[in-house]
């Protein structure tokens, strides 16, 4: 079965600072690995994903992530926040599609991040 | 750029009451889901609609939930008798080919 760890429930940085969240899965394959963004009270935004291919992958507003096979991991960084990150954000790991299986996300607890000024 | 829109954002019903959850998915999208987040709690998968029945679904999803793509555009989610515990957020997604699911800004559902 898929999991998602993120040790991380809260993190507090200060503005300008750079950012790491953290992200552990368990998958039997190669997974398809996402992070999500939700601002309170709003959906989730795909920030990023991972299918294959280049392990450091660029996504909207700034940031990054880097797939490392050996660790389990899929870290999302930044290297600079802006007030405006101050969201919840959500580590997802995504089961292949095909077969009996159709793509079905399962999510991290999530991590608040909180920007100081 | 077109998006998975969800009615109503937010819902009040009775225990016992029967609710539905509408969703438009993008319209091009071939895999429904629905998921929940439980307030403080990590989004849970609920089931996946794929070529007009249901794919997968969790154990959460039992008799007294249901799916139904009535029409070429909507997607919807009833719960049949509801209880206190179904209190959450709904969120409905939709992919194409490719993985990424995009989802919708949810329903919020309190039952009283």
């Amino acid at each position: 079965a898929q999991s998602v760890t993120q040790p991380d429930i809260h993190i507090t940085v200060s503005e300008g600072a750079s950012l790491e969240l953290r992200c552990n899965y368990s998958y039997g394959a190669t997974p398809y690995l996402f992070w999500y963004v939700q601002s309170p009270g709003q959906g989730l935004q795909l920030l990023l994903k991972y299918f294959s291919g280049d392990t450091l992958v660029q996504g909207i507003k700034g940031f990054e992530a880097e797939f490392k096979r050996s660790q389990s991991s899929f870290n999302l960084r930044k290297p600079s926040v802006h007030w405006s990150d101050a969201a919840e954000y959500f580590c997802a790991v995504g089961a292949h599609a095909g077969g009996t299986s159709y793509g079905k996300l399962t999510f991290g607890q999530g991590t608040i991040l909180t920007v100081h000024p | 750029e077109p998006e998975v829109t969800q009615t109503p954002s937010h819902q009040v019903t009775q225990m016992g009451q029967e609710v539905i959850l509408r969703c438009v998915p993008i319209s091009n999208h071939l895999y429904f889901y629905w998921y929940r987040q439980i307030l403080g709690q990590k989004v849970e998968f609920l089931v996946s609609f794929y070529n007009n029945e249901i794919s997968e679904k969790s154990e959460i999803f039992d008799d007294q939930f249901s799916v139904e793509r009535p029409d070429g555009s909507n997607f919807t989610l009833k719960i049949r008798s509801t209880k206190l515990e179904d209190s959450a957020m709904y969120f409905c997604a939709s992919r194409r080919l490719a993985h990424e699911q995009y989802f919708g800004p949810g329903t919020r559902l309190t039952v009283t």
